[in-house]
């Protein structure tokens, strides 16, 4: 099965400074990989996802990009904000088929 | 907050007693999942329903059992075979398998 691998696991930065997230994936067949974002005590919440027929996607200041030779992709925000803190899960699957696979997450710290 | 709905928000148990979690969601999605969550593992899949009236075990499905008698309803109960309860549940939704899941507002249990 899917085996997802996500780096680092704590992450700080200065306020203003981007942040990167990184993460492997092991079935070739995965197609739509997700991201998201928890706050402290609420639920994961759909950030931006990608989907293996593009190389990037961009929305405001966050960005994914995806590797599919080398089966990674990466999650890229720009000019961090206090409220950017929380923790980032990436995730894969097989669209319409299997069900998400998290990585084990990374708790992005924004230092003001 | 609306969409999908779980209760309780905080649940406590006895050992040795079985509980029941509850899941509801407006969306018409066709697919529901139950994740756990513990500090630094990420989200792991217990059980995962595509379709009414059928359901496959995830990763870490021992010691739970889901039903799926309607679309609307994924109910997991945790049953005194689960040795480890303690911990945050989350359940999901999404159109088809595999898409991008929104997720309920989840229940922490505890084992008193």
């Amino acid at each position: 099965g899917e085996n997802v691998e996500q780096h680092p696991s704590t992450l700080s930065v200065q306020e203003g400074d981007s942040a990167v997230i990184k993460c492997t994936y092991s079935d070739s067949a995965s197609n739509y990989f997700p991201w998201y974002k928890q706050e402290l005590g609420k639920r994961p919440q759909l950030i931006i996802d990608i989907r293996s027929n593009v190389g990037e996607k961009k929305d405001q200041r966050i960005a994914v990009t995806l590797n599919k030779t080398a089966k990674h992709f990466s999650l890229h925000i720009t000019e961090t904000q206090p409220e950017d803190s929380a923790v980032y899960f990436c995730a894969a699957s097989i669209e319409g088929n299997t069900p998400l696979v998290f990585g084990k997450g990374t708790r992005l710290s924004v230092i003001a | 907050d609306g969409g999908i709905t779980q209760s309780p928000k905080y649940l406590f148990r006895k050992e040795g007693q079985n509980v029941t979690l509850s899941c509801e969601q407006n969306l018409n999605h066709d697919a529901m999942y139950w994740y756990r969550q513990d500090p630094g593992q990420g989200l792991r899949l217990i059980y995962y329903s595509q379709i009414v009236n059928d359901f496959q075990k995830g990763d870490i499905a021992e010691g739970y059992s889901v039903s799926r008698e309607k679309k609307e309803s994924f109910p997991l109960t945790v049953t005194s075979a689960q040795k480890n309860p303690t911990a945050f549940y989350l359940c999901a939704s999404s159109i088809s398998g595999g898409w991008g899941a929104f997720f309920g507002q989840g229940t922490r249990l505890t084992v008193v």
